[in-house]
């Protein structure tokens, strides 16, 4: 979905490096997740975020941290790069005032931790 | 807590015979289930969403799913399938308490000529 845009698209880099992984929105929505993406485990939730003022762990928050530096701009961190981060990451949003609205996913960003 | 089971890793159909990618949930309290599409190098777009009422939902691109609450199941289907129709599919649940979706482990329908 073009109204949510990520990032880089696709990153290399070593064990032990810093990297952010950026996600914008033009949707105008309240609520924002990262979620990565590894085969045969489907997607999982890293973090989410409510709103500018509001950030909770998903289920696999361990190793990673967030920024929503606005209501339109979500960033995903991590401290320290190990192998097993290597996945395809999601940024995606939904609406807060439908309670039951789907969530928009951007294009993702692969990234590769050697 | 809620889950979502896609049993199947691969479903394979020729072109222009039915398919079905099977999904089933265990949820406390009502269901909310969606249908999300990938193709390669792209995004999860949605493809539909049960809520409440009609347990046979339609959505986008000619698909529809059946909510069935006696066997916890929302199958997805589609009466003719197209080669285009290749991509991994994703069933998810929205968790009741913390309006967060919890997806199932995908499955790759494969539509040959």
């Amino acid at each position: 979905d073009a109204d949510v845009t990520q990032t880089p698209r696709n990153r290399i880099t070593k064990t032990g490096k810093r990297i952010m992984l950026e996600c914008s929105q033009t949707k105008g929505h309240d609520r924002m997740y990262w979620y990565r993406q590894d085969p045969g485990l489907g997607l999982r939730l890293i973090y989410y975020s409510f709103d500018v003022k509001d950030i909770n762990k998903g289920e696999i928050s361990d190793g990673y941290s967030v920024s929503r530096q606005a209501q339109a701009k979500f960033s995903l961190s991590l401290e320290s790069a190990i192998p097993n981060q290597t996945a395809l990451y999601f940024c995606a949003t939904s609406d807060l005032s439908g309670k039951y609205n789907e969530q928009f996913f951007g294009p993702g960003t692969r990234l590769t931790v050697l | 807590a809620q889950s979502v089971a896609q049993p199947e890793d691969q479903v394979n159909v020729a072109e222009g015979n039915p398919l079905t990618v099977k999904c089933t949930y265990s949820v406390s309290g009502n269901p909310y289930l969606f249908w999300y599409v990938q193709y390669p190098n792209r995004g999860l777009q949605f493809l539909l969403k049960y809520i409440t009422g009609d347990n046979l939902v339609k959505g986008s691109y000619g698909f529809e799913a059946e909510f069935n609450k006696s066997q916890t199941s929302f199958h997805l289907k589609k009466p003719s399938a197209l080669v285009s129709d290749s991509a991994l599919y994703f069933c998810a649940v929205r968790d009741y308490n913390t309006d967060k979706l919890i997806f199932g482990t995908g499955t790759r329908l494969q539509v040959f000529p």
